[in-house]
């Protein structure tokens, strides 16, 4: 069974702190992981990776995928307000469906 | 920007009634998803379709729910008895195709069942 393991489960930040966050997974023949930043609404897509070590840039976020470690790190630099939501994890395999994580709460405070 | 639909956005009912769901995917999707996010949770795939098929429906729970996507375009996810333990948001989400592509989630409906 496929399975998505995040962390830390939440964090609280000041505003300007640069953070990581963790996805570590088991995937049947792996073909994506996918972050989705999810406030009080449904998940936004935010990058998709596919290949090991290319890191995927928009704006203050970036993103990275380990296959041989089975992880990927979602860093946030200079964080704002707005960034504060819950961050998802998910891949797809064989099944091609989503696998998600339970996503990490992030809190960024004045 | 093309977007997924759904409606109601909220639906309170008493447990035991029957409730529906409706999604529109953005146009020329043809892989469509109905998940469940209990609170505090990751959303859990409930359903898949490929067009007008079914792909996967290994978590639907069969005794109460149904989802149909008749003309491969919007599809229903019907619970008929709802109870208690059905109180969560449903999500619907669209890929232009299933595997790696990106899916795009729609609003969701938030279902309380008292």
């Amino acid at each position: 069974e496929d399975k998505v393991v995040q962390s830390p489960l939440s964090l609280v930040v000041h505003e300007g702190d640069t953070v990581t966050l963790n996805c570590s997974y088991e995937v049947t023949n792996f073909r994506s992981l996918l972050w989705y930043k999810q406030e009080k609404k449904a998940p936004t897509f935010l990058f998709m990776l596919t290949s090991s070590g290319i890191e995927k840039k928009s704006g203050r976020l970036s993103s990275i995928l380990d296959k041989k470690e089975l992880f990927s790190i979602l860093n946030i630099t200079a964080t704002q307000t707005g960034d504060s939501a819950v961050y998802l994890c998910a891949v797809t395999g064989t099944a091609s469906k989503l696998t998600f994580g339970t996503g990490t709460r992030l809190q960024v405070t004045l | 920007e093309a977007e997924v639909a759904q409606s109601p956005r909220y639906k309170i009912t008493e447990k035991s009634q029957a409730v529906a769901f409706w999604c529109d995917p953005i146009s020329g999707h043809a892989t469509l998803y109905w998940y469940r996010q209990i609170l505090g949770q990751g959303p859990e795939l409930l359903v898949q379709f490929q067009d007008e098929s079914v792909v996967d429906d290994s978590q639907l729970p069969k005794d109460r729910f149904s989802a149909e996507r008749l003309k491969g375009v919007d599809s229903t996810l019907k619970i008929q008895p709802a109870e208690l333990g059905d109180s969560a948001m449903y999500l619907c989400a669209s890929s232009l195709a299933p595997g790696t592509n990106e899916q795009f989630f729609g609003p969701g409906t938030r279902l309380t069942v008292l």
